[in-house]
């Protein structure tokens, strides 16, 4: 079974510009969750989605959006990037949203990120 | 608003030792808390998960245990070896969101 795979694994932007981050959920799982961790920190959760639609979101700013597709993969998209947006933006995937009692089935599998730099 | 505290955030033993990790949460109605290893510049790997309904989970040589009520979660790691040398981080799942401690950082040596 494959894992969980994100594109870009680095990238450089400036500040202004507009940046979208890819991501594969593992084969069986319907829910993806982003995250961003800047360094030396843990991870902030952005969003969830579950079956294509937001189902859960962190204390981030509406310039972070996101979508699911009907394969479950899923991207992460930044306007406007702020140089503060420079860290690793880390995505999970899961049999079920994590909320749910279900026996390990909120499991979350992680990729290995994608590091963003914001010049 | 939950806030998730990992101590100590940097621990160095020698080879063989038993360790506890701790991670203490505020808000105690969580669904559940997850115990990740995170190695350098790597994405994060699940070790064990603990339903809000559940005490403890073992997997191998890890143990964690949650007690929901002191708001505080351990993570025992039995004859530390120097391939669990990574940043152990614990994560809890509340109301539609997921926090996450700081981690701690384990230098295992040989």
């Amino acid at each position: 079974e494959t894992g969980v795979t994100q594109s870009p694994t680095h990238l450089i932007k400036t500040r202004g510009q507009q940046v979208t981050l890819r991501c594969s959920s593992q084969s069986g799982h319907n829910t993806v969750s982003w995250y961003q961790q800047a360094l030396g920190q843990g991870p902030q959760f952005i969003f969830q989605y579950y079956r294509e639609e937001e189902n859960g979101r962190g204390n981030f700013p509406p310039r972070f959006s996101g979508l699911q597709f009907p394969n479950y993969s899923s991207e992460l998209n930044v306007n406007a990037l702020e140089l503060d947006d420079s860290a690793l933006y880390l995505c999970a995937s899961s049999k079920e949203v994590w909320w749910g009692d279900s026996s390990g089935a909120n499991v979350l599998t992680f990729g290995a990120g994608s590091r963003l730099t914001v010049l | 608003k939950q806030e998730v505290t990992q101590i100590p955030a940097a621990l160095s033993v020698p080879e063989g030792e038993n360790l506890v990790l701790n991670c203490s949460f505020t808000d105690s109605a969580i669904y559940n808390l997850q115990w990740f290893r995170q190695d350098p510049g790597k994405g994060l790997t699940s070790l064990l998960l603990i339903q809000s309904s559940q005490r403890e989970q073992t997997s191998g040589r890890l143990n964690a245990s949650l007690d929901k009520s002191s708001g505080r979660s351990t993570l025992y790691i039995a004859a530390s070896q120097p391939g669990d040398s990574a940043t152990y981080l614990c994560a809890v799942n509340n109301n539609n969101d997921m926090r996450f401690g700081a981690g701690t950082r384990l230098t295992v040596k040989p």
